[in-house]
């Protein structure tokens, strides 16, 4: 459960949605996360998704698990300039070492005004 | 709340210096953990912590001492700089695992550290 791939660039115009995607090789996995890091400052939790789960909303941010295919997505519906930051996926487990995350190598969002 | 605080924020070493990275949180979180984050390696863990006086070795722990005499602090030590140990540094912490939800970690800012 170590290997958590990201595609690491992404553009879009302001207005426009974003889909990052992450893959996943573990499907004992239980927990999923998205993290997002701004210029010069830590990882702040976006959002998760329990590995029951296959969808999840808040407000513009919507996580896609497909469990079948070990896929998460995160979609961020009408993005901001100040969506601009690096994206971390990571994975976690039930019963694993307390808190111990797996992260893939961030996806890089950029967006155009 | 102060959260996760990491000091220094900057730090720059010769070859064959030591130094200790400090990490404390005021969350009462039992496990604490770092990682160093390199351009396109992403983040990958040193060591890590799941309470006082426990300490396990992560996927990169050459070259680095932790120790956890407290809840709160979480030190780590370079033990003999090396240029390839110039990177970002982030601690971070979670509590409990309890109810089925595992908790989430929580980062501080980070150390920007260059060995030269």
């Amino acid at each position: 459960g170590e290997d958590v791939e990201q595609s690491l660039f992404l553009s879009v115009r302001e207005g426009d949605s974003s889909v990052i995607n992450c893959t996943y090789t573990d499907s004992s996995s239980t927990y999923l996360y998205w993290y997002k890091q701004e210029p010069g400052a830590g990882l702040q939790l976006l959002t998760y998704i329990f590995s029951n789960m296959d969808m999840k909303q808040d407000q513009r941010l919507t996580v896609l698990l497909n469990k079948k295919d070990k896929h998460l997505s995160l979609r961020i519906a009408d993005t901001q300039t100040g969506d601009s930051a690096i994206y971390f996926c990571a994975e976690g487990y039930r019963g694993s070492t307390l808190g111990r995350l797996y992260f893939g190598r961030g996806t890089q969002l950029t967006v155009w005004p | 709340n102060a959260g996760v605080t990491q000091t220094p924020k900057f730090q720059v070493l010769k070859t064959g210096q030591s130094m200790t990275l400090q990490c404390a949180q005021d969350m009462n979180h039992e496990y604490m953990s770092w990682y160093r984050q390199d351009p396109g390696m992403g983040l990958r863990l040193i060591h890590y912590s799941v309470g006082a006086g426990i300490t396990d070795q992560g996927e990169v722990p050459n070259g680095y001492n932790v120790s956890r005499s407290t809840t709160e602090d979480f030190p780590l030590r370079l033990l003999s700089a090396a240029p390839s140990q110039t990177s970002v540094y982030f601690c971070a912490s979670s509590g409990s695992f309890a109810g089925g939800q595992n908790s989430p970690l929580h980062f501080g800012n980070g150390t920007r550290l260059t060995v030269t």
